[in-house]
């Protein structure tokens, strides 16, 4: 197993330009989600999915589009680059059964917005 | 909502001593699990110990365990005999626990701990 994929591992962008950063998973993991980490604050939810067809806002969402068509991706879509949204990305997934924890992270997307 | 404090930004340990990373949480959901994830400098998030809220017993992982202590809403992370190659952030994190599992979990800030050889 591959366990969770991110692609690209480095992005600069320049302001209002559009992008998507790629996230999968071969454990056939219901639930996935998107976060982003900024120095000092901790790792921030911004949507997530529990199921094909089915996402939901998080903590963060404004700038940021998702959708899940299959299991297994679960893309985060960025439609006008700003210098604020400059971060690093992670993606997550988990099984979804209850009690038994864990999520799995994937290596992360170093973003820079000039 | 939910709410992790770290108070801990940065702390010196002497190897092989052991440590204790603090973590108290606020939460309104009436069940809920809580994490402790490592960062190396490498950047990658890698899963440490989990505890559900309902669970009895504090949770052990090899030199891992949880110091959990529900109505002071704390979970402290204890790490035993600590090595060099604990040197990393280290988070806090929680998720309510609704009926099919964790997918939103909040993070605290993180305490970066530096072992001293």
């Amino acid at each position: 197993n591959a366990g969770v994929t991110q692609t690209p591992k480095f992005q600069v962008l320049k302001t209002g330009q559009s992008m998507t950063l790629q996230c999968a998973q071969d454990m056939n993991h219901e639930y996935m989600s998107w976060y982003r980490q900024d120095p000092g604050m901790g790792l921030r939810l911004i949507h997530y999915s529990v199921g094909a067809g089915i996402t939901d806002q998080g903590e963060v969402p404004n700038g940021y589009n998702v959708s899940r068509s299959t299991t297994e991706d679960f893309p985060l879509r960025l439609l006008s680059a700003a210098p604020s949204q400059t971060s690093v990305y992670f993606c997550a997934s988990s099984h979804g059964l209850a009690g038994v924890g864990e999520q799995y992270f994937g290596p992360g997307t170093r973003l820079t917005v000039t | 909502a939910q709410k992790i404090t770290q108070t801990q930004p940065g702390m010196f340990v002497q190897e092989k001593e052991a440590v204790t990373l603090d973590c108290t949480y606020d939460t309104s959901d009436p069940s809920y699990g809580l994490f402790w994830y490592k960062q190396p400098s490498s950047g990658e998030m890698i899963f440490l110990i989990y505890q559900g809220s309902y669970d009895q017993q504090n949770a052990t992982e090899g030199r891992y365990s949880l110091n959990f202590q529900k109505a002071r809403k704390s979970a402290n992370l204890v790490i035993s005999a600590s090595q060099l190659g604990d040197s990393a952030m280290y988070f806090c994190a929680m998720s309510p626990f609704r009926d099919f599992g964790n997918e939103k979990l909040t993070f605290g800030t993180g305490t970066r701990l530096t072992i001293i050889p």
